[in-house]
């Protein structure tokens, strides 16, 4: 079964622009979830998705902003990027039909903000 | 989510059971134990979760402590592979509150 997938792996944008991150779910899995983590630091909680529709998100500003597609795929923008934003972004995802199933993550998109 | 304590390093020789501990004395009824792993630069990889009973899987052991306060995850043999710092969390039943929190985690060094 193949994973979590996560493109780009790598992303550099300058200031300002806009950065588009891709996840594709395990293939059965309806729900996904973004985090974000910064050097140093542990996984912060950023957004979820659960059958196209947002459920809930973190403590990070609108410019933090995505959806999710009618294959469960989703996609996380961020706009007029600040340096700050430099981290790795991690996808998970994991089925809506057990209330105890677990979350799996991709291994990420690292974003460079210079 | 309830709050997780765990050590912030430990060291095990290879071949070696790891015992890594987690502290989660405001834990809820309905609420799960989960351990993550993550290796440097990748994503974090699921491992075991339990509500009150002892689990096992190809990968680890999870004791849960009787008063669910505390719980251990046990790597029976550890390899030098299993460096990687350890994530316990601890997670509802509530659909709404689906976000998992990540603490700090130990860092488990396995040495040859």
């Amino acid at each position: 079964e193949a994973g979590v997938t996560q493109s780009p792996t790598h992303l550099i944008k300058t200031r300002g622009q806009q950065a588009t991150l891709r996840c594709s779910p395990i293939s059965g899995h309806t729900s996904v979830y973004w985090y974000q983590q910064a050097l140093g630091l542990g996984l912060q909680f950023l957004l979820w998705y659960d059958e196209g529709e947002e459920r809930n998100r973190g403590n990070f500003p609108p410019r933090f902003s995505g959806r999710q597609f009618p294959n469960y795929s989703s996609e996380l923008n961020v706009n007029a990027l600040e340096l700050e934003d430099s981290a790795l972004y991690l996808c998970a995802s994991r089925t809506g039909r057990s209330y105890n199933s677990p979350l799996h993550f991709g291994n990420g998109t690292r974003l460079t903000v210079t | 989510d309830a709050k997780t304590t765990q050590p912030p390093s430990m060291d095990c020789a290879e071949g070696r059971a790891a015992n890594l501990p987690c502290n989660h004395s405001t834990i809820s009824g309905n609420e799960y134990v989960y351990w993550y792993r993550q290796i440097h630069s990748q994503g974090p990889q699921y491992i075991i979760h339990g509500l009150k009973n002892n689990e096992t899987n190809e990968m680890a052991s999870l004791i849960i402590t009787e008063d669910r306060k505390s719980s251990t995850l046990i790597l029976p043999h550890a390899t030098l592979r299993d460096t990687a710092v350890y994530y316990c969390i601890v997670r509802g039943l509530i659909q709404g509150a689906q976000k998992l929190v990540f603490g700090q985690g130990t860092r488990l060094t396995i040495n040859p």
